[in-house]
């Protein structure tokens, strides 16, 4: 079964500390890998979409890492803020098998950052 | 502003009725989908449609139904059938025709069955 999990599922840290995040997939063929943010009773957002071709993006403080075959993602926040507490979600694009072009969501790492 | 909208925002729904739920996009995009997210779990595609008049089931379908006559609308109803419908629906986009893009997603619908 193509699977996606996360963890821990959930992390408090103070106020500037560098964190990873870690994800883990089944089946290394996968098109994509995609992080996301979802604040409390709200929609995800978007923040990292790695194709399977990369090794790793970045954007801001948020670097995203990705080894498919080991079947491993890692999401690293540097000098981490309050703003940031969210829970943050992994998902992956699986090339084959019964998930085939569906988003395949991990259950999430509930980041608490604390002043 | 371009984006995914949502409504309702909150929901009631009494045993046995068919409630519907609004998903716009003024995105341009092609693919829409819907999934449903349950406490402390990651979320679970229910439908999804690549296509004006074209859609496909997910994991979860049963006791669902959608429609998408319009490039920018994706209605969920979810009927009577759907024997534990409380939990967060989420409705998303994508630029559609290749498995390489980015899914926008909207604010979300809390639905709860009284």
């Amino acid at each position: 079964k193509q699977e996606v999990t996360q963890i821990p599922a959930a992390l408090s840290v103070p106020e500037g500390e560098n964190l990873v995040l870690n994800c883990s997939f089944t089946d290394s063929a996968i098109y994509n890998l995609q992080w996301f943010r979802q604040d409390p009773g709200k929609g995800l957002t978007s923040l990292l979409l790695i194709q399977s071709s990369q090794r790793e993006q970045t954007s801001g403080r948020l670097n995203a890492s990705l080894d498919k075959s080991s079947g491993r993602s890692t999401l690293y926040i540097a000098a981490s803020q309050p703003g940031d507490s969210a829970t943050y979600l992994c998902a992956v694009r699986y090339a084959g098998g019964t998930s085939y072009g569906k988003l395949t969501f991990g259950q999430g790492t509930i980041l608490t950052v604390h002043p | 502003d371009g984006g995914i909208t949502q409504s309702p925002k909150y929901l009631f729904r009494k045993e046995g009725q068919n409630v519907t739920l609004s998903c716009e996009q003024n995105l341009n995009h092609d693919a829409m989908y819907w999934y449903r997210q349950d406490p402390g779990q990651g979320l679970r595609l229910i439908y999804y449609s690549q296509i004006v008049n074209d859609f496909q089931k997910g994991d979860i379908a049963e006791g669902y139904s959608v429609s998408r006559e319009k490039k920018e609308s994706f209605p969920l109803t979810v009927t009577s059938a759907q024997k534990n419908p409380t939990a967060f629906y989420l409705c998303a986009s994508s630029e559609g025709g290749v498995y390489t893009d980015t899914q926008y997603f909207g604010p979300g619908t809390r639905l709860t069955v009284l």
